[in-house]
C-alpha cells in the first residue's frame, strides 16, 4: 500500500511569485485535504477536495486554490506569495464513503515553503 | 467554534518515565478524537484515535480515553524512550465534518 506523497520537499520563492504543490493520495483514498503549519503551531485547514470539487474551506484567501484529478491526486496553488505564506504545507488523504462522515486523515511528509 | 487545547511544552522527561499530555476540546455533538505525532523535519503520523465516548485508543504503548463528561482525551505512556521525542498534536473532527481542528502541539524531549 502506497502512502501519501508530496512534492517538492522544499521550495524557495520570492514575494509576489506563484507556487504549485503536489500531493498523491494513499491507495484506496478518494479525498484530499490541505493544511498549513506555521513554525511552532498546529496545522490549519486550508480546504478539502472530494470528487474533484472543493468540499469545504478554511479561513484562507482566494489566492489559495486547488485541484483534484481523476486519479485523486491534488495540487495546491498559491498566487501572489506573501512572507507569511512561509510554512510547512501538509496534504492528507482519506476515504469518504456513502455516509461521508469523519474519515481518518493520513498525512504526507509535507512541503516546506520559504518566501523571501 | 471548535477548539482543542493542549498543555504547553516542552515536556522534558528521563527515559522510562511516565508521560501524560493533557488535551481538552470544545465542540458540539460527538467529534472523533485523534493524537498525531510529528518527528523533527517530518509530516504528521496518526498515533491513535477514538470515535465515541469511553473508547480507548492505543498504539505503540500510548493510550488515550475519550471522556465526554470532561471533554478530554489525555495521552499517556507508561515508560517513554528517547525515540518518543517529538511534537504531539491532539485533534478532532466533527461528525460529517471535513476538517481536523488541531491543538497547538506539545513538544516532548526524552533524555537518556
Amino acid at each position: 500500500e502506497t502512502g501519501v506523497t508530496q512534492s517538492p520537499t522544499h521550495l524557495i520563492k520570492t514575494r509576489g511569485q506563484q507556487v504549485t504543490l503536489r500531493c498523491s493520495s494513499q491507495s484506496g483514498h478518494n479525498t484530499v485535504s490541505w493544511y498549513q503549519q506555521a513554525l511552532g503551531q498546529g496545522p490549519q485547514f486550508i480546504f478539502q477536495y472530494y470528487r474533484e470539487e472543493e468540499n469545504g474551506r478554511g479561513n484562507f484567501p482566494p489566492r489559495f486554490s486547488g485541484l483534484q484529478f481523476p486519479n485523486y491526486s491534488s495540487e495546491l496553488n498559491v498566487n501572489a506569495l506573501e512572507l507569511d505564506d512561509s510554512a510547512l504545507y501538509l496534504c492528507a488523504s482519506s476515504f469518504k464513503g456513502a455516509s461521508g462522515s469523519r474519515e481518518t486523515q493520513y498525512f504526507g511528509p509535507g512541503t516546506r515553503l520559504l518566501v523571501l | 467554534g471548535d477548539s482543542v487545547t493542549q498543555m504547553e511544552g516542552p515536556v522534558t522527561l528521563s527515559e522510562e518515565a511516565f508521560l501524560t499530555i493533557n488535551c481538552t476540546y470544545t465542540a458540539t455533538g460527538y467529534p472523533s478524537l485523534f493524537w498525531y505525532v510529528q518527528y523533527p523535519g517530518e509530516g504528521l503520523q496518526l498515533l491513535l484515535k477514538a470515535t465515541k465516548a469511553d473508547d480507548k485508543g492505543s498504539n505503540k504503548g500510548f493510550e488515550a480515553t475519550y471522556r465526554k463528561e470532561t471533554t478530554s482525551f489525555h495521552l499517556e505512556k507508561g515508560s517513554v524512550q528517547v525515540s518518543d521525542s517529538a511534537v504531539y498534536f491532539c485533534a478532532l473532527i466533527k461528525a460529517a465534518g471535513n476538517k481536523l481542528t488541531f491543538g497547538g502541539g506539545t513538544r516532548v524531549l526524552v533524555k537518556p
